[in-house]
């Protein structure tokens, strides 16, 4: 299986911060990764496909780079709804796999 | 637009079988590959399987023995069954949609669509 590591595990930040998460592949997986929001009791939202294209209806801050094994997640002026857990997933071999999330809190 | 909601029993019994159903409304099952998911209590989400509407299926390795994907497209719905169940199963469990966009270096995967999950605890 495709281990996926983020960090960091935790993330304390401020609003209107700029923040990047990162996700490594223990293997390549070409541009075949997702990123996700997920807040409690919530189901998780797809934010990034393709390690770098929007989704619908996601805003603007948000951002994704990478190929291969190393990946980025960046949000440009955090919002108070951005606070969340994110994770990455890679959809390159199966089994599909997550990282283990990262927590991002308000500071 | 589309929705998926998850049902079955929230307590299940060790050794016993775990049975969900997913329910998608607001479009057709046909088409698309219909995907389990858990999340065990304060970790990471893990990949259970797939059903494609036609009726093929892709499981994890790591529960393969276990694990039964099917669908009803009469119904519009998709149905998990786990056996066998130990407290290591006890996890919120989610139904998705897998989609794909095609781009000139060939498709992207990834899932769009997500019930709110239900969770699933296995004791005695």
């Amino acid at each position: 299986d495709i281990q996926l590591t983020q960090s960091p595990s935790f993330l304390s930040a401020s609003i209107g911060d700029r923040v990047t998460i990162t996700c490594r592949a223990s293997q390549g997986v070409n541009s075949h990764l997702a990123w996700y929001q997920q807040k409690p009791g919530m189901a998780p939202k797809l934010l990034i496909y393709g390690a770098a294209t929007l989704q619908n209806g996601v805003p603007s801050r948000f951002s994704g780079s990478g190929s291969g094994t190393e990946f980025s997640l960046t949000i440009s002026g955090l919002q108070p709804e951005d606070f969340a857990t994110y994770s990455c997933q890679q959809l390159s071999n199966y089994p599909y796999t997550f990282g283990q999330g990262t927590k991002l809190e308000i500071k | 637009q589309l929705q998926l909601q998850e049902s079955g029993p929230g307590l299940v019994r060790p050794s016993e079988t775990l049975s969900l159903t997913c329910t998608v409304s607001n479009g057709s099952i046909s088409s698309y590959y219909w995907t389990w998911v858990r999340q065990s209590p304060g970790k990471g989400l893990e990949w259970i399987g797939y059903i494609y509407y036609s009726g093929s299926t892709n499981y994890n390795p790591s529960l393969k023995s276990r694990v039964t994907i099917s669908v009803d497209r009469s119904r519009n719905q998709f149905f998990l069954r786990l056996t066998s169940v130990t407290a290591a199963d006890t996890a919120i469990y989610y139904c998705a949609r897998e989609a794909n966009f095609y781009e000139s270096a060939g498709p992207l995967y990834y899932f769009d669509y997500w019930g709110r999950g239900t969770l699933v605890t296995v004791s005695s």
